[in-house]
């Protein structure tokens, strides 16, 4: 089955940007969404179709792609966005669904 | 606005049948997919499945011989069961709302904590 891999952790400094990373073969043939997690709460989308957001969501957060690799960019992170980042697509077979191992963001 | 409401049993024995429920409430129920996933503490998210309102089901294949998805449209409300769990089973089970054009979950349950042990 596909599998989507991303860093265990990143970091940055308030203000500062950072991206995160998510390869896998099926991101060449589909969008990847992005979700941020806190701690005790349910996933929370923030970024799909590459780089749409939903209402609510601070246009600091942007998605880009480039074969097999689908990123989320924060530009001036905030301490609010600490946090386990998942990112989610089809599986290359078109009918199941794979998460990314999720990636914790720490704002230093 | 739509909101997703679970419940459950949150404590089972090994060998047991899990059982959850998810109501929806708002929205188009029929216009969707409904989903289960499932986080183990301290791990990632799994997707364990999905269902249309018309009963058609899509399973995660290393849990799908043990996993069933139900659907009562009557009542805007689908279930999950998974059968003889084990302590690798213990896991926040939420339910989420996919929608079928952009394949996103923009709607999730709150989550039950769901402990395996004897």
């Amino acid at each position: 089955s596909s599998e989507l891999t991303q860093d265990p952790a990143v970091s940055v400094a308030l203000g500062q940007t950072v991206r995160i990373t998510c390869q896998g073969d099926s991101i060449r043939s589909y969008y990847a969404s992005w979700y941020q997690q806190k701690p005790g709460q349910a996933p929370v989308l923030v970024i799909y179709a590459k780089s749409k957001r939903p209402s609510g969501i601070p246009d600091r957060f942007s998605g880009s792609r480039s074969g097999n690799t689908a990123s989320l960019t924060i530009t001036g992170a905030q301490a609010e966005d600490e946090a386990d980042y998942y990112c989610n697509c089809r599986e290359s077979s078109g009918n199941l669904v794979v998460f990314g191992g999720g990636t914790k963001l720490t704002v230093l | 606005q739509v909101q997703l409401q679970q419940w459950g049993a949150g404590l089972l024995k090994p060998s047991e049948t899990l059982s959850l429920t998810c109501a929806v409430y708002g929205g188009s129920f029929s216009d969707y997919y409904w989903n289960w996933i499932r986080q183990p503490p301290g791990k990632g998210l799994e997707w364990i499945g999905e269902i249309n309102h018309s009963g058609s089901t899509n399973y995660n294949p290393p849990l799908k011989s043990r996993v069933t998805i139900s659907v009562d449209t009557s009542k805007n409300q689908f279930s999950l069961q998974l059968s003889s769990v084990t302590a690798a089973d213990t896991a926040v089970y939420y339910c989420a709302r996919r929608d079928s054009s952009w394949f996103i979950y923009d709607f999730w349950g709150q989550g039950i904590l769901v402990t395996v042990s004897s």
